[in-house]
């Protein structure tokens, strides 16, 4: 069975650019979720998409936006970009349902280096 | 808010010697708690997780945590760890029960000393 699948592993964009970060869950998971790490403020929560919706939403500015397709298949994409936003991007995906609360499985996310 | 404390950065041990490594929370409501582990240049991995019932929870590679919720506690350890054991442990916390959002604490430097 694949893994959660991220794309691009590395990036590097400049300040006021705009990026797409994409996630393929696990075949048969319907949750993704994404997280953002950096050696100052650990892993923070960003957001989760249920089923093509967003079920929970971090304390994120709007720059800050995702989606979630049919298929399971998300984004996330970051406008007006700023050196802060520097960091590996972690995508996570479970199947959703409350028994199995936080259970993530996680790509080896998308490290982002912002100019 | 909840929130997660672990306060020792690094921890070094040698090999076949005994971990503890510690987490300790805060939270006005009931909370779930897990133990992640993430290897270099890799995402993160479940170790373990406590959602209810048996404070004592076993998990991958010989690791166990015990839920204490009278300290606020949930400490991770290993009896014998090994050179592969070594990595970034996080320690989280869930206040609801069926989404994903997890509150993770800074982390554990775990380093095994041949």
């Amino acid at each position: 069975k694949a893994g959660v699948t991220q794309t691009p592993r590395y990036l590097i964009k400049t300040r006021g650019q705009q990026v797409t970060l994409s996630c393929s869950p696990i075949s048969g998971h319907r949750s993704v979720s994404w997280y953002q790490q950096t050696p100052g403020q650990g892993l923070q929560f960003l957001f989760e998409y249920f089923s093509e919706t967003q079920r929970n939403k971090g304390n994120f500015p709007g720059r800050f936006s995702g989606r979630q397709f049919s298929n399971s298949r998300s984004e996330m994409n970051v406008s007006t970009l700023e050196l802060g936003d520097s960091a590996l991007y972690l995508c996570a995906s479970s199947l959703g349902q409350p028994t199995n609360t936080g259970e993530l499985f996680f790509g080896e996310g998308s490290r982002l280096t912002v100019l | 808010a909840q929130s997660v404390t672990q306060l020792d950065s690094q921890v070094p041990v040698f090999e076949e010697a005994p971990v503890e490594l510690r987490c300790n929370y805060s939270s006005s409501v009931s909370v779930y708690l897990f133990w992640y582990v993430q290897y270099p240049n890799q995402g993160l991995q479940l170790l373990l997780k406590y959602l209810s019932g048996s404070t004592l929870v076993k998990g991958i590679n010989g690791f166990e945590a015990e839920f204490n919720k009278s300290q606020t506690s949930f400490h991770l350890r290993k009896p014998s760890v090994h050179i592969s054991d070594t990595a970034e442990y996080f320690c989280a916390v869930s206040v609801d029960f069926g989404n994903e959002k997890l509150t993770f604490g800074t982390g554990t430097r775990l380093t095994i000393i041949p």
